[in-house]
């Protein structure tokens, strides 16, 4: 059975920094792009950041470009997100998602994380 | 304000067909795959529609999309309680060269 499970959420003041990870589990780690979505406390869904199997290519949003970091650590199964610089407009829940191809612009998530609250505030 | 428009809600009586669209345009439905995924409330988002009229394996087929031109489609056939639930559409914009989602809509069983 496919589990994700986020950790590292929590309160952070403006202009600090986070890292999330997604402890991964039921297949074949290192064969599948994963991603970071977020989800905004309006409800409206952003795609933050997306690793290739390998960890050789990666995708990031505009809005998180230079101050997020994506990793994996494929012997761990294990999926990071480093969140530097953190704004309040980053206040967000974090989900960790699992494609169904290693190409980074596939676009089907098909097993999810609980999700990871960050919350920016001073 | 998102790329893709999705109708903020939607509604329909148990049994009925209730239909959702997401318009685009050429740099992002025109020319990409569209995903759509349901969002029940308190939880995290489900995989319903892959490459524009794909079901995974495990969702009914009361589930269907399709795509013409720059807009996609999403319909629900058969209208169940358990369908109240947030539906997103997601696909690639080449001119943003950005993953784009929908803002949502949400369903309602009257």
């Amino acid at each position: 059975e496919v589990q994700l499970a986020e950790s590292g959420g929590g309160l952070v003041q403006p202009g600090g920094s986070l890292r999330l990870s997604c402890a991964a589990s039921g297949f074949t780690f290192s064969s599948y792009a994963m991603t970071w979505v977020r989800q905004f406390p309006g409800k409206g869904l952003e795609c933050v950041s997306i690793i290739s199997g390998g960890g050789d290519n990666t995708y990031f949003a505009d809005s998180v470009k230079g101050r997020f970091t994506i990793s994996r650590d494929n012997s761990r199964n294990m999926l990071y997100l480093r969140l530097n610089s953190l704004r309040v407009e980053d206040t967000a829940v974090y989900f960790c998602a699992k494609s169904t191809s290693s190409w980074l612009h596939y676009l089907g998530f098909d097993h999810w994380g609980q999700g990871a609250l960050v919350t920016v505030s001073s | 304000q998102s790329v893709l428009t999705q109708p903020p809600s939607a509604s329909a009586t148990p049994g009925r067909r209730v239909t959702m669209s997401c318009s685009g345009s050429s740099s992002n439905i025109g020319n990409n795959f569209v995903y759509w995924y349901q969002q029940l409330p308190g939880t995290a988002p489900k995989l319903l529609i892959y490459r524009n009229d794909q079901r995974p394996s495990g969702v009914p087929d009361r589930f269907s999309g399709s795509k013409s031109g720059t807009s996609a489609s999403l319909a629900i056939s058969g209208l169940r309680s358990e369908d109240e639930a947030d539906y997103y559409c997601v696909t690639w914009d080449d001119s943003l060269s950005a993953v784009v989602f929908g803002g949502g809509t949400k369903v309602t069983v009257l």
